[in-house]
């Protein structure tokens, strides 16, 4: 356990719901980022937040999903409008410059669209 | 952009063999090179990881060489056990970025 969760751990939706999952970091890190990571593939960025600045956003993430870390600790990622293309498995992880930049993950959210 | 290719994409070895995986990098500004190790339905998991001001880095039974003239980096685990079957990941990232870039990552098996 690196100390990231993430919330729900699967989710099965429809096409065309909405979906929303939930990433705790590390408490004393200041940096969250979103991957997503298909199978047999390596994890793809998506996001990155410095407290709850949202900072750099991957050309991966379309106007359909949506990402917010309100207070700088725990931080949201919608999908709207789930197609089946989104099916993935979704990770957070959290560093700090004090860590030497490095990245831990959470489990992440399986994500499956029908 | 930075794009990092991984091989091999599988690898078997016998118990107490060593097995190496081998990446390259494209983005010559890369200076932190991670790799992860992932077990089914598990979240990736940092192992080791060098930065470009050294060479080599090693822990236990794992050890990282980096050669930043040819752009490449490789894990070495030596003494391999079971516990070591997993899907391996090497990334790359640059200086002043905030991405990690992963590789399409290496499936070992270790047999018993």
């Amino acid at each position: 356990d690196t100390g990231v969760s993430q919330d729900p751990r699967h989710k099965i939706t429809k096409r065309g719901q909405n979906v929303t999952f939930r990433c705790d970091p590390i408490s004393e890190h200041n940096r969250l980022y979103w991957y997503r990571q298909t199978l047999g593939q390596g994890p793809e960025f998506l996001t990155y937040f410095q407290n709850e600045a949202q900072l750099e956003k991957s050309r991966l993430l379309s106007d359909r999903f949506s990402a917010e870390r309100p207070k700088g600790s725990f931080s949201t990622l919608e999908i709207q409008r789930t197609e089946q293309g989104d099916s993935a498995m979704y990770l957070c992880a959290s560093s700090s410059g004090l860590a030497g930049g490095r990245e831990f993950f959470g489990p992440g959210t399986r994500l499956t669209v029908l | 952009g930075e794009n990092v290719e991984q091989h091999p994409s599988t690898l078997s070895v016998q118990e107490g063999d060593s097995a190496v995986i081998k990446c390259t990098y494209s983005d010559s500004a890369s200076n932190y090179f991670p790799w992860y190790k992932q077990e089914l339905g598990k979240g990736p998991q940092l192992i080791i990881d060098i930065r470009s001001n050294v060479g080599e880095k090693k822990d236990q039974r794992i050890a990282v060489t980096l050669n930043k003239t040819a752009k490449h980096f490789s894990l070495h685990i030596t003494e391999t056990q079971p516990e070591d079957s997993a899907v391996y990941f090497c990334a790359a990232r640059e200086t002043s970025g905030s991405r990690l870039t992963f590789g399409e990552g290496t499936q070992l098996t270790v047999n018993p």
